[in-house]
């Protein structure tokens, strides 16, 4: 069974930049066919996909965070991360990390970590 | 405002059945695959139906998924209070590029 684990701050100034990872094990972020995803869910608010990285390293992210969003992934250490530039309050969020794909959907997911963006 | 529409709430007594809808258009539903999801705040999500109507292992058969043209549907049947949840649906939408696109929750309260 695959399990996914995120870690990073869980507290972020505003304007600085959000940075998480997601640990993949029993389970490979080589394997084909699957896109390492982000998704996060605001304070009374539902949940919204940030972006993924697909095994060859193709990315591509919601056009709303697009211009913030970078995601890439460290195949060494079997690990994909996020970076959120210019944060701010509204980027207050559980952030999970989860494996996704055409035909399961998002069938595997973190057990997401809160990042708050406060002075 | 979300690419899939839900109806924000639901209610039904236990032993109750419920639906649940999900609307979209022929870049997301009409041509891709529907999952569904269980969400119980702080925790993660949990997948209940992928492939429109196929719940993996371990999900009961009390959960059901339907699809028909750009709709999706979540059936629940014989409801517990352990089913209150948020639920969402969620599907790939290639409108520009191949985004992953959830609905807006549905609240399931079980009366």
């Amino acid at each position: 069974q695959v399990q996914l684990q995120e870690s990073g701050p869980g507290l972020v100034k505003p304007s600085e930049t959000l940075s998480l990872t997601c640990a993949v094990s029993d389970g490979s972020v080589s394997s084909g066919g699957y896109y390492w995803s982000w998704i996060r869910q605001s304070p009374g608010k539902g949940l919204e996909w940030i972006g993924y990285i697909y095994y060859s390293g193709n990315t591509n992210y919601n056009p709303s965070l697009k211009s913030r969003v970078t995601i890439s992934v460290d195949t060494s250490k079997n690990q994909f991360s996020l970076r959120l530039s210019s944060v701010t309050a509204a980027d207050t969020a559980v952030y999970y990390c989860a494996r996704g794909s055409f035909r399961f959907g998002a069938d595997y997911w973190g057990q997401g970590t809160l990042v708050t963006v406060s002075s | 405002q979300s690419v899939l529409t839900q109806p924000p709430s639901v209610s039904a007594a236990p032993g109750q059945k419920v639906t649940i809808s999900c609307s979209g258009s022929s870049s997301n539903i009409e041509n891709n695959y529907v999952s569904w999801y269980q969400h119980v705040p702080g925790t993660a999500p949990k997948l209940l139906i992928y492939e429109n109507n196929k719940r993996p292992s371990g999900i009961p058969d009390r959960f059901s998924g339907s699809k028909s043209g750009t709709s999706a549907t979540l059936g629940i049947t014989g409801l517990q209070t352990g089913d209150e949840a948020d639920y969402y649906c969620g599907t790939w939408d290639s409108s520009l590029t191949v985004n992953w696109v959830f609905g807006g929750g549905t609240k399931l309260t079980v009366l």
